[in-house]
């Protein structure tokens, strides 16, 4: 299975701050990453696939880069409504992984 | 629009089988690429994977519990049945079906907790 690795574990920033999520798989995923937003008690939303490319009506203050094994989540100014877990996902090969996810809370 | 439902029981005892249905609109699991899966979230914990089934039938399963899990679609009722054998209190969790292009899971059911309690 590839592993996911994601940090921080938990962040706090202040409205405004450009926040940064890193994500490493264990071995190359060539660009097959997904990136979801969970919000409690809600289903997981699809923010970002292939690595880069934002779901439509997604604010384009969320940004995904990166290729390989190395990938980072961007919120280029963080917004009252962004708190919540972020998961990178791998759709590279099965079984699909997960991170084990970073809580992003507002200062 | 994709919208997807998970139904099932919210509680079973352990050595059940648990049988969740996933009620899917908005597309057709005869579409060429069209699938749609399972994953599930113990309380507090990250996701996890467990199954996936394409509209040519084709079936994927989590290694750790393909003995436990099948997957299976009615085409016709706009249905994805996954069953779970031999439950634990362990596997208490938010499971949702989600549905999927070829890839990631780009849509999402509300999601059904199971509790496994006596």
């Amino acid at each position: 299975d590839i592993q996911m690795t994601q940090s921080p574990s938990t962040l706090s920033a202040s409205v405004g701050d450009r926040v940064t999520i890193t994500c490493r798989a264990s071995q190359s995923i060539s660009s097959w990453l997904a990136w979801y937003q969970q919000k409690p008690g809600k289903a997981p939303k699809s923010l970002i696939f292939k690595a880069s490319t934002l779901e439509s009506g997604v604010p384009s203050r969320f940004s995904g880069s990166g290729s390989g094994t190395e990938f980072t989540l961007t919120i280029s100014s963080l917004q009252p409504d962004d708190p919540a877990t972020y998961y990178c996902q791998q759709y590279d090969s099965f079984p699909w992984t997960f991170g084990q996810g970073t809580k992003v809370e507002i200062k | 629009q994709i919208t997807l439902e998970e139904s099932g029981p919210t509680l079973v005892k352990p050595t059940q089988t648990l049988t969740l249905t996933c009620t899917f609109s908005g597309f057709s699991l005869s579409s060429n690429g069209m699938g749609v899966g399972w994953i599930r979230q113990p309380p507090g914990k990250a996701l996890e994977w467990l199954a996936l089934i394409y509209w040519d039938d084709d079936k994927r399963y989590s290694p750790s519990l393909k003995s436990r899990l099948t997957i299976t679609k009615d085409t016709s009722k706009k249905q994805v049945v996954l069953r779970m054998t031999n439950m634990d209190p362990v596997d208490t969790a938010t499971y949702y079906c989600a549905h999927t292009t070829f890839d990631y899971a780009d849509k999402w059911g509300q999601g059904a907790l199971v509790t496994v309690s006596s």
